[in-house]
């Protein structure tokens, strides 16, 4: 079956514009994670979706950054006025609700020039 | 608050030998212990795992056993291919389902 898919797969954009970047979960998975990756890092926590809502957002860094899941299932991150310390690559996973294994996605690559 | 920490890499070895990555974890409560990896051009995906104190998982030849006393999550294999060159992340999660992951280590095998 198809897994988790993102779009855009690189994103370039100039300081202070505003950009989305979306994930597309697994069918059926209720829970969905994203996370920044850097160069040579883990994958970073930013906010957690258990169904609509948001169970878990204290990895966003400040508020220019923002995610939605409205109907539970694709999941929209927004950053606003973006920095070049935004650059980095955005994964998204998502799993079924009470299971441990994670789902990762190809990740969206980010450049702010 | 909750964190990972893996030995630092690279890591290189030769075909056929003996490999182990630490990991130690601090974490409130009774997390849940993960290894992912990595491969050259590839997604994050799950190697193995441990839910439980002295569960041992296994996958593809890797172990790792969840050492409550020293809050760790070794990660062994008794002979390495150069197919499992890659960056390895141990990573936890918590009880309130948030996942931390490590820095990575990065493994390269030589013929």
């Amino acid at each position: 079956g198809a897994g988790v898919s993102q779009t855009p797969s690189n994103k370039v954009t100039e300081k202070g514009k505003y950009v989305e970047l979306r994930c597309d979960p697994i069918s059926g998975h209720t829970a969905l994670y994203w996370y920044r990756q850097s160069l040579g890092q883990g994958p970073e926590f930013l906010i957690y979706f258990q169904g609509t809502g948001a169970a878990d957002d204290s990895g966003l860094p400040n508020d220019r950054f923002f995610a939605v899941r409205p109907e539970g299932s694709v999941s929209t991150l927004k950053i606003q006025r973006t920095e070049r310390g935004d650059s980095a690559v955005y994964l998204c996973a998502s799993s079924l609700k009470g299971a441990d294994e994670q789902y990762f996605g190809p990740g969206t690559r980010l450049t702010v020039t | 608050g909750d964190s990972v920490t893996q030995m630092e890499g690279p890591v290189t070895l030769s075909e056929e030998a003996f490999l182990t990555i630490n990991c130690t974890y601090t974490a409130t409560g009774y997390p849940s212990l993960f290894w992912y990896v990595q491969y050259p051009g590839e997604g994050l995906q799950l190697l193995l795992k441990a839910t439980k104190a002295d569960d041992k998982g296994s996958n593809k030849g890797f172990e790792a056993t969840y050492r409550k006393e020293t809050t760790s999550f070794h990660l062994e294999k008794g002979s390495v291919q150069v197919s499992d060159s890659a960056v390895y992340f141990c990573a936890l999660k918590t009880s309130y389902d948030k996942v931390i992951f490590g820095p990575g280590t990065s493994l390269s095998v030589i013929p």
